[in-house]
């Protein structure tokens, strides 16, 4: 079964120390992998993206995230957080096949305090 | 860019009655996605549009829940009649290109209250 698994629903960190978000997929066929942030009472944006090529992949805000296909994950990282990373993360995932559908993580709640 | 628009921001309504809600995609992007984001079930996607055609409606949770679009520029999510358990956000999310790949950007959703 094709499926999208975030193990941590919350992580606190203290700001300017580093952190790792986790994301593992299971699925038979290729995939297209994203990063979404949900800051509150807001839509989600993107952060990154992996289509193809090279499997790190940096965004927006300082993250950056690494596809490793024997594993099946794409955990997203950043080395030193800022209180305003205070957010919502969410991992989804485009099967090939499945058209345009993003199946979403359940999210992982990122609170970064002083 | 004004970005994806959705109205109302926040909708109350009681156990019932009809609730409509409205999108507005970036223009020149030829898909639409309607999502809704729950505690329980958290993100779904519920229909998406093709060039205004629906593609795939396989996520709509039954027969209360329709989705239009006219045109181009404008997208309707109805409920009739609506339920407590439709209580969730609802996002819109527009997207220009046929590689799955492309970017999806979302609105900042409409949070619907069903008393």
């Amino acid at each position: 079964a094709q499926s999208v698994t975030q193990l941590d629903s919350q992580v606190p960190v203290f700001e300017e120390a580093p952190v790792e978000l986790r994301c593992n997929y299971s699925s038979s066929v290729s995939v297209y992998l994203f990063w979404y942030v949900q800051y509150p009472n807001q839509g989600l944006q993107l952060l990154l993206k992996y289509l193809s090529g090279s499997t790190l992949v940096k965004g927006i805000n300082g993250f950056e995230a690494e596809f490793n296909k024997s594993q099946t994950s794409f955990h997203l990282r950043k080395p030193s957080v800022h209180i305003s990373d205070t957010a919502e993360y969410f991992c989804a995932v485009i099967f090939t096949g499945t058209a345009s559908k993003l199946t979403f993580g359940t999210g992982t709640r990122l609170q970064v305090t002083l | 860019d004004a970005g994806v628009i959705q109205s109302p921001r926040h909708e109350v309504t009681e156990m019932g009655q009809e609730v409509t809600l409205r999108c507005k995609p970036i223009s020149g992007h030829d898909y639409l996605f309607w999502y809704r984001q729950t505690m329980m079930r958290g993100l779904e996607l519920l229909i998406y549009f093709n060039n205004n055609v629906p593609i795939d409606d396989s996520g709509m949770p039954e027969d209360r829940f329709s989705a239009k679009m006219p045109n181009a520029s404008f997208s309707t999510l109805k409920i009739q009649p609506s339920e407590p358990r439709d209580s969730a956000v609802y996002f819109c999310a527009s997207r220009s290109g046929a590689l799955g790949g492309d970017t999806q950007y979302f609105g900042p959703g409409t949070r619907l209250t069903v008393l």
